[in-house]
């Protein structure tokens, strides 16, 4: 594709709801990364992939997020039991595949915990 | 763990004149890769310059050039000749492509052009 894409762009969600976002990679790409950006604030790694395989996941904050890549190129972030901590915008990137790679990141989406 | 440091949360330059944001990063490894990324308010992050950590030569991309110090750690990003579409938020971000995948992102500097 021409870019990474994310859906929805912005997301509104109750206090307790489970939510689910998107990310499309770059086609070809083999790494995709999860990154969470409060307001104000620099991009924050959440989880890594590589394929279908999540190598790293060293960045969910808690074990409410989940992460999959099951085949090897759409990812959803499922985040269960929303909090109002969790109100950020969410963006995704992928790469070639990773080490020297260079990132390309999505618009993001902007999920709003009420 | 590494961070990345930008000192200047909002900084301001008149359109046609240069401005320079600065970044520091902390790291005990010799090979690492550094960006600019630009994310303007519609939030799509842009690529804006690369720097590998090997290499002495500072990345030149048009208007935009770094000043890449490495015993100083620090690695600044100059904007020549600023555009109106030149405003946004500039992150400076470290990679480290040995031991991690991740970025590590400073808490970045919002620059305004003044027409």
């Amino acid at each position: 594709g021409a870019g990474v894409s994310q859906s929805p762009r912005y997301k509104v969600a109750k206090r307790g709801q489970d939510v689910a976002l998107r990310c499309d990679p770059i086609s070809g790409h083999v790494s995709l990364f999860w990154y969470q950006q409060a307001l104000g604030q620099g991009p924050e790694f959440l989880t890594y992939f590589q394929n279908e395989a999540q190598l790293d996941k060293s960045g969910l904050p808690s074990d409410r997020f989940f992460a999959e890549r099951p085949e090897g190129s759409v990812s959803t972030l499922k985040i269960q039991r929303t909090q109002q901590e969790d109100s950020a915008v969410y963006l995704c990137a992928s790469s070639q595949t990773s080490g020297r790679e260079t990132q390309y990141f999505g618009p993001g989406t902007r999920l709003l915990v009420l | 763990a590494q961070t990345v440091t930008q000192s200047q949360p909002e900084m301001s330059v008149q359109e046609a004149e240069t401005v320079t944001l600065s970044c520091t990063y902390d790291t005990s490894e010799s090979d690492y890769y550094l960006f600019w990324y630009k994310q303007p308010p519609s939030r799509q992050m842009i690529l804006v310059i690369r720097q590998e950590a090997y290499k002495q030569q500072n990345a030149t991309e048009n208007r935009f050039s770094v000043n890449f110090q490495k015993a100083a750690k620090s690695f600044s990003l100059k904007i020549s000749d600023s555009q109106l579409g030149d405003a946004a938020m500039y992150f400076c971000a470290y990679k480290d492509p040995n031991t991690g995948n991740q970025f590590y992102f400073g808490t970045g500097t919002s620059l305004t052009v003044i027409p």
